[in-house]
């Protein structure tokens, strides 16, 4: 089974900074398949970006995602006050069908 | 507008059952698989089941094989899923989540509000 690892676990930053966000997977994996959310509390989560790095509709394009095989990164560039929340990443895979999360990086306001 | 709306959680007692529905609007729902993602008190997001489209497929994750079932009703829009055995690790908000396009089923783009459910005695 894949794990998803998440890091760090909570990020510290001010607003108009940037954040890194990173998720490693213990094996390679398909990008096509490779998802962010975001998940403020009380709320549902958000998704972000899908296929690595293209991202959902409405989705400001301060938020960008890349990667490849087990190393993902999520980049906030320039932070708003609205975007300090919890961020998972997630898998899709097809043999069995299933779907992993990471367990999440907090990003708090500094 | 798409719109997933969940209920039936509450309070249950160890070795209950509970079934949990999602009423569905804004899109036609048959053509969608649906699934179901939990998250534990203060925890990170969990994938519980999936549903194809026309109901003839079903997936579980492990830790809850053979204790919960998915199922749906295309004729009403609406998701279920029934559990059964409760244990204090099936406390938890239940949202339903819905794919962004049809037969991509890759990732989730609609949420639920969720429905808590909580096993206690």
């Amino acid at each position: 089974d894949i794990v998803l690892t998440q890091s760090p676990g909570t990020l510290s930053l001010s607003p108009g900074e940037r954040a890194t966000l990173s998720c490693r997977a213990s094996q390679s994996v398909s990008s096509t398949y490779f998802a962010w959310y975001q998940q403020k509390p009380g709320q549902a989560p958000r998704l972000l970006i899908y296929g690595a790095s293209s991202r959902a509709t409405g989705i400001p394009d301060r938020f960008s995602g890349s990667g490849s095989g087990t190393d993902f990164t999520l980049t906030i560039n320039r932070l708003e006050p609205e975007d300090f929340a919890v961020y998972y990443c997630q898998h899709f895979g097809t043999s069995p069908l299933r779907y992993t999360f990471g367990q999440g990086t907090k990003l708090e306001i500094k | 507008e798409v719109q997933l709306v969940e209920s039936g959680g509450g309070l249950a007692p160890p070795g209950g059952s509970l079934t949990l529905s999602c009423i569905a609007s804004g899109f036609t729902f048959s053509d969608f698989a649906m699934n179901w993602v939990r998250q534990a008190p203060g925890k990170g997001l969990d994938w519980v089941s999936t549903i194809s489209a026309d109901g003839t497929g079903t997936w579980y994750a492990d830790s809850v094989k053979g204790r919960f079932t998915i199922s749906r009703d295309n004729s009403i829009n609406t998701l279920y899923l029934q559990i059964h055995s409760l244990s204090a690790e099936d406390t938890a908000v239940y949202y339903c989540a819905r794919p962004m396009v049809r037969g991509v089923v890759h990732f989730f783009e609609y949420w639920g509000q969720g429905t808590p459910a909580t096993v206690s005695s």
